[in-house]
């Protein structure tokens, strides 16, 4: 399977703990995106990478988000001292971005975030 | 600021019918517009995309979407609603460049036999 890549699916964690998804784009596409979505909404932009740059972040990501994406493949997203208004999905988007860009969005399938 | 609206947070169609979902953008300048479809458990999948020329334009699955500037809309069509159709339906709309899309509330569509 060579489409997006989100680790783990489900992560269960109590308020206060940290926590850290990971998502593997697919891998000639440079740009990686961070949504979160939660219920009876659409996706909400979080943060984009373009290579290793993070160019842009929303205000949605306060200062206990932090994600990265170090070699300009792989990116993290960390939650510091979760709070149970960050039970969400957490979904992880990639696209090409060079030449004939059409903003085509490749998902996937998500990592849920419950906090107790 | 981008943003997109979907009035219609649910509809039913029976199987066979006709469908329209209604979408409107807010954009300073030509928009790139995307329908995305999420089924239960599933990431959200491309169902087309316009960014100039023909206003209307065909997708997967039989879907088709119309651009109409002067109302700021660009609602998906079914001519023929099949069961498996039944998903949640994501309008959007990304800048020049496509490096930021912003989603609607999403359309939930139920098919009744």
């Amino acid at each position: 399977d060579t489409g997006v890549s989100q680790n783990p699916r489900h992560k269960i964690t109590k308020r206060g703990q940290n926590v850290t998804f990971r998502c593997d784009p697919i891998s000639e596409h440079n740009r990686l995106y961070w949504y979160r979505q939660t219920l009876g909404q659409g996706p909400e932009f979080l943060t984009y990478f373009q290579n290793e740059a993070q160019l842009e972040k929303s205000r949605l990501l306060s200062d206990r988000f932090s994600a990265e994406r170090p070699k300009g493949s792989f990116s993290t997203l960390e939650i510091q001292r979760t709070e149970q208004g960050d039970s969400a999905m957490y979904l992880c988007a990639s696209s090409l971005g060079v030449g004939t860009n059409t903003g085509e969005l490749f998902f996937g399938e998500g990592s849920r975030l419950t906090v107790l | 600021a981008q943003s997109v609206t979907q009035p219609d947070i649910h509809i039913t169609v029976s199987e066979g019918a006709s469908l329209e979902l209604r979408c409107n953008y807010s954009y300073g300048a030509t928009p790139y517009l995307f329908w995305y479809v999420q089924s239960p458990g599933q990431g959200l999948q491309l169902l087309l995309k316009y960014f100039s020329g023909d206003t209307l334009v065909q997708g997967i699955k039989g879907f088709e979407a119309e651009f109409k500037r002067s109302q700021s809309s660009f609602n998906l069509r079914k001519p023929s609603v099949h069961w498996s159709d039944a998903a949640e339906y994501f309008c959007a709309v990304a800048n020049t460049g496509g490096f930021k899309t912003i989603f609607g509330a999403g359309t939930r569509l139920f098919v009744k036999a």
